[in-house]
């Protein structure tokens, strides 16, 4: 199975600044990785998909890149509504496999 | 509009069997894949498996192969995942979640509101 790490599992910062998360696959993943984004009580929503390609409805201060085994997303411009838990997901190969999250509190 | 329904909230005790429903509307069923997700209190989440709606193939985690069974009725658009002999560890949200046209590797784009299922004597 493909590992996938994510890093930091928490970050925090302030309204406007500009956060970066890690995705790391254990294997290559070419472009297959998705961004999603979790509020406390509520399901899931998707953000980025094939590594940089924003999800409609997503605003354009959410970016992805990276391929292979190595992702980032960025926000630029943190607002109050972005505080919330962030994971990657792997989708190259079953199983689709999850990065373990990552915490954005604000400072 | 697109959206997943599922079914109400389970209490269940070891060793039992679960049933969760995941009626979709406002797309076309057979079009999309239909992903399982669940997240344990406080923890991250963990894809359980995949199935098309189109022709019924599915693909499980292989910790839950022995103890997992998806399936759909195309009849009336809904998705259905079993879960067997129950475990306190099996106690968590159950998602379910539509994936892309193009398919799951595109990301899963539409997810049910979630089940919560506890598992307890």
């Amino acid at each position: 199975d493909i590992q996938v790490t994510q890093s930091p599992s928490s970050v925090s910062a302030s309204v406007g600044d500009r956060v970066t998360i890690t995705c790391r696959a254990s294997q290559d993943i070419g472009i297959w990785l998705a961004w999603y984004q979790q509020k406390p009580g509520e399901a899931p929503e998707l953000l980025m998909y094939a590594a940089s390609s924003l999800h409609s409805g997503v605003p354009s201060r959410f970016s992805g890149s990276g391929s292979g085994t190595d992702f980032t997303l960025s926000i630029s411009s943190l607002q109050p509504e972005d505080f919330a838990t962030y994971y990657c997901q792997q989708s190259n190969s079953f199983p689709y496999t999850f990065g373990q999250g990552t915490k954005l509190e604000i400072k | 509009q697109v959206q997943l329904v599922q079914s109400g909230a389970e209490v269940k005790k070891p060793g039992a069997s679960l049933t969760v429903s995941c009626k979709a509307s406002g797309y076309t069923f057979i079009n999309y894949d239909i992903n399982w997700v669940r997240q344990a209190p406080g923890q991250g989440l963990e894809w359980m498996g995949w199935i098309s709606a189109y022709n019924g193939d599915t693909n499980y985690a292989q910790n839950l192969q022995d103890r997992v069974f998806m399936a759909t009725d195309t009849s009336t658009s809904t998705a259905y995942m079993e879960l067997r002999s129950l475990r306190s560890d099996d106690t968590a949200m159950y998602y379910c979640a539509r994936g892309a046209y193009s398919g799951t590797s595109y990301g899963l784009e539409v997810w049910g509101q979630g089940t919560t299922v506890t598992v307890s004597s």
